[in-house]
């Protein structure tokens, strides 16, 4: 079984539509979960991150985590077609020091205007 | 400046040559890495730097050969490359060290994007 698992879609939404992205994983020290946004052709870029349960919230996005479900979303509210890439979730345990990123395989998102 | 720099955008190489990647950021981070991505793949660590030391090598071939010369810059010197390491390689930086936050976000550059022929 991999560490993190994602679903790879496509996932094709109209735009305005609600979006659902998620991971699961199996590493209990995993404390720390983010979702990076990567356009075509270009580096990830940081989006959200999340510190243990809980949820957060940034303008559209809001990041979901359920350590006890071992379960992580992001969801896209008034989807854009601007929004259209490719999303993965990254997760890491809490060792001060440690820089390793387990990264799911990224959900790629089109936004269909 | 909140930006990680990485030369050439693109390059094309035979298994016979030598090439080098360049990567740079003015951040003050003191923690650097090389990352490949394959298509439709999530980037794969290579090698983290801290402090201008090797601290990972996640088990690479000898024909990839990083090099940190100072703290902004980050060097990944390749030779004898095979086509199936085609792909796009990713340079990420983060504060590092101890007294970084525990969490220590990973800013990447837009990539090179490497052919083998």
């Amino acid at each position: 079984q991999k560490e993190v698992e994602q679903d790879p879609g496509p996932l094709s939404v109209p735009e305005g539509a609600i979006v659902s992205l998620n991971c699961t994983y199996s590493n209990s020290a995993f404390q720390y979960f983010m979702w990076y946004r990567q356009y075509s052709r270009k580096g990830p870029e940081l989006l959200m991150y999340t510190y243990s349960s809980g949820n957060k919230e940034d303008g559209r996005f809001t990041a979901q985590v359920d350590k006890s479900s071992k379960y992580i979303s992001l969801f896209i509210r008034d989807s854009q077609p601007s929004d259209s890439a490719t999303y993965l979730c990254a997760m890491k345990d809490s060792g001060a020091g440690s820089y390793q990123l387990t990264f799911g395989k990224g959900t790629k998102l089109s936004v269909i205007p | 400046d909140t930006e990680v720099t990485q030369t050439p955008k693109h390059l094309v190489m035979g298994m016979t040559n030598k090439k080098s990647l360049k990567c740079e950021q003015h951040m003050g981070h003191r923690a650097m890495y090389w990352y490949k991505q394959k298509a439709k793949k999530p980037p794969e660590l290579m090698f983290v730097y801290s402090y201008e030391k090797l601290s990972i090598n996640e088990s690479v071939p000898s024909r990839f050969s990083p090099e940190c010369p100072n703290s902004s810059l980050l060097n990944l010197h390749l030779h004898a490359l095979q086509p199936e390491d085609s792909a796009l390689y990713l340079c990420a930086s983060s504060q590092g060290g101890r007294r970084s936050a525990p969490w220590d976000e990973q800013f990447f550059g837009p990539g090179t994007r490497l052919t083998v022929l």
